[in-house]
């Protein structure tokens, strides 16, 4: 079965550091989603993107958070100048948006950041 | 305010026993959406539900979807452990998804 895969699976970073999450979602599907769920907290959506642009960001979406699709199957998530509130699971996840999948929204396993 | 609920926000229970929990909210959806999170790893989807009255099974797991499409429970006959998880409730919003905070769910053996 197709599936989203996410690198790294857990990375330390020091406060301040710039880090890169990276991503490959499933192969046909068009719109890509970050989310982020900060230990013992729900999950919270951060951006989607499609047709190589951002088409929606929640408010912790600030300037020191981007996406980029640098090529046909990458989709990355970069933080600039990590804080210590930065430490979360982040998922990326994927979807077709189709009526046949319901807007089935698959997940990756998560990139876990702890920012020390 | 949250715009789903999810109640309990903790279940422990043994081996063998029934559960539900539900999801709920004011506003209607076209859909909604269950997922299971084990820790460490993504929320995989369980079903999604679509029409007010539905009523979906996978295996033990039992969904409704409230007939005026505001709410949802899902009920598990014969917990096992393996069954114990996150379970989250979810809909969709201009594409993205907005989880509830999830029901904490313990299976003892």
């Amino acid at each position: 079965e197709p599936e989203v895969t996410q690198t790294p699976s857990h990375q330390v970073t020091q406060m301040g550091q710039e880090v890169i999450l990276r991503c490959v979602p499933i192969s046909n599907h068009l719109y890509f989603y970050w989310y982020r769920q900060i230990l013992g907290q729900k999950v919270e959506f951060l951006v989607s993107f499609y047709n190589n642009e951002i088409s929606e960001k929640s408010e912790i979406f600030d300037d020191q958070f981007s996406v980029e699709r640098p090529d046909g199957s990458n989709f990355t998530l970069k933080i600039r100048s990590t804080k210590l509130e930065d430490s979360a699971m982040y998922f990326c996840a994927s979807s077709d948006r189709s009526r046949s999948s319901g807007n089935t929204i698959y997940f990756g396993e998560g990139s876990w950041l702890t920012v020390v | 305010t949250q715009l789903l609920e999810q109640s309990p926000q903790f279940l422990s229970i043994q081996e063998g026993e029934n559960l539900t929990v539900y999801c709920n909210s004011s506003s209607v959806f076209s859909s909604l959406q269950w997922y299971r999170q084990e820790p460490g790893e993504g929320p995989v989807l369980l079903v999604t539900v679509v029409t007010g009255g539905e009523v979906k099974k996978l295996k033990r797991l039992t969904f409704q979807f409230g007939d005026a499409r505001k709410d949802s429970s899902l009920h598990i006959t014969a917990a096992q452990p393996g069954d114990t998880g996150l379970y989250l409730c979810a809909v969709s919003n201009t594409g993205k998804l907005i989880f509830g905070q999830g029901t904490t769910l313990q299976v003892k053996p």
